[in-house]
């Protein structure tokens, strides 16, 4: 079965910093991949998405995800953390298009001022 | 803009009673999730549809149920509440099979069984 982890529950960043959250996923297969975000007291909203074609994927909000197949990786980077990112971030993966879509366990990022 | 609402932010029930969570997307999407969301465990599929009428059981299915009467509508039913159902429930819809992939989310009923 698939799984997705997501390397560290609790991720604090100060503002202007490096954001790098991390996300490994098991599939035999080049699978669909996807980052969602849920700000606080709301559902998740898509922040990118990785199909076919390039792997470096942008997304909103200056968020970006570069699949490495050799690694089964999808870390998600933003170059400067703004107060704004401070939400939860999750990392999914869908074998194909007619599968389920599976979830990691989510990232909670902190941006400290 | 897309949008799916979720009929309740916030319920409190008791033990042993009936829960309903509504859920109305405004897509024309076919398909519709029913999510649980607990910290550390992400986000667990409950039940899904892929049509009006048809429901499939998810990764954890035990404790409820679903009605989908009318395309925009997907309900989750809790027979017997539990405290153990005390959680964040989320509503997703998307495209049919065979798309991206991409769900679109509700904002979520935040449900405690007392």
């Amino acid at each position: 079965a698939q799984s997705v982890t997501q390397l560290g529950s609790h991720v604090s960043v100060s503002e202007g910093a490096l954001v790098l959250l991390r996300c490994n996923y098991s599939s035999s297969v080049p699978p669909y991949l996807f980052w969602y975000v849920q700000y606080p007291n709301q559902g998740l909203q898509l922040l990118l998405k990785y199909t076919t074609g390039a792997t470096l994927v942008k997304g909103i909000n200056g968020f970006e995800a570069e699949f490495k197949k050799s690694e089964t990786s999808f870390h998600l980077t933003k170059p400067s953390a703004h107060m704004s990112d401070a939400a939860e971030y999750f990392c999914a993966v869908q074998k194909t298009s007619y599968d389920k879509v599976i979830f990691g366990p989510g990232t909670s990022l902190s941006v400290i001022p | 803009d897309v949008k799916v609402t979720q009929s309740s932010r916030y319920l409190v029930k008791r033990t042993g009673e009936k829960v309903f969570l509504e859920c109305v997307q405004d897509m024309d999407h076919e398909n519709m999730f029913w999510y649980r969301q607990d910290p550390g465990l992400g986000l667990r599929l409950i039940y899904f549809s892929y049509d009006v009428k048809m429901k499939e059981k998810g990764d954890i299915p035990e404790g409820y149920s679903v009605s989908r009467e009318k395309k925009e509508r997907f309900s989750l039913i809790l027979e017997s509440a539990s405290t153990n159902q005390t959680s964040m429930y989320l509503c997703a819809s998307s495209l049919p099979s065979g798309g991206t992939g991409e769900l679109f989310f509700g904002e979520g009923s935040r449900l405690t069984v007392l």
